[in-house]
């Protein structure tokens, strides 16, 4: 099975900067890689699809980028509402595979 | 609107069985690719069975034979029968709609909490 590891586990940083998260693949993997933002007690919310695509209503500063193995989630203008934990997932054959999370604190 | 909405979580003891449902309103059950993704407490996601809309389903290998998941068209409905429950299966469990083309879960319901304890 394909593992998908984030890194890193926890990241600090201050409104305003700009921040990376990767997800890198075990394997090569197809472009359906999806990102997630979910806040303490809520469910996740959907970010980016096929790796680079925003979804709808998801405010412009939230980037997507990789292919093959490494794969990057860049927030640009850190906002009060974007400390969360982000996730990564993959969709293959019928199956479905999450990162571990990242938590992304106040420094 | 679109929404899920689950049910049917609570406390049940090692080896019992349980019954989650998902009730779907703005688009009919039938017609989306739905997943169960469950969370244990202060871990991530980890997905758990997914319903296609042609009625094909799977599962993740660590509920495969003790899990069952199904739908009610009728009443719009998704559910999920867990049996021989474990404590490793304590977590929230959430009914999450997959967007076909995207292949990514795009609308997710407040989810509900299954605890596995004696």
């Amino acid at each position: 099975d394909i593992q998908l590891t984030q890194s890193p586990s926890t990241l600090s940083a201050s409104v305003g900067d700009r921040v990376t998260i990767t997800c890198r693949a075990s394997q090569s993997i197809n472009n359906w890689l999806a990102w997630y933002q979910q806040k303490p007690g809520r469910a996740p919310k959907l970010l980016i699809y096929k790796a680079s695509n925003v979804q709808s209503g998801v405010p412009s500063r939230f980037s997507g980028s990789g292919s093959g193995t490494e794969f990057t989630l860049t927030i640009s203008g850190l906002q009060p509402d974007d400390f969360a934990t982000y996730f990564c997932q993959r969709y293959n054959s019928y199956s479905y595979t999450f990162g571990q999370g990242t938590r992304l604190e106040v420094k | 609107e679109v929404q899920l909405v689950e049910s049917g979580g609570g406390l049940i003891q090692p080896g019992g069985s349980l019954r989650l449902a998902c009730a779907v309103s703005g688009f009919s059950v039938s017609s989306k690719y739905l997943s169960w993704v469950r969370q244990a407490p202060g871990r991530g996601l980890e997905w758990v069975s997914v319903m296609y809309s042609g009625g094909g389903t799977y599962y993740a290998d660590s509920v495969k034979g003790r899990f069952t998941i199904s739908r009610d068209s009728f009443n719009n409905i998704l559910s999920l029968q867990m049996s021989s429950l474990r404590a490793e299966d304590t977590a929230v469990y959430y009914c999450a709609r997959e967007d076909s083309v995207i292949r990514a879960f795009d609308i997710w319901g407040q989810g509900t909490m299954v605890t596995v304890s004696s």
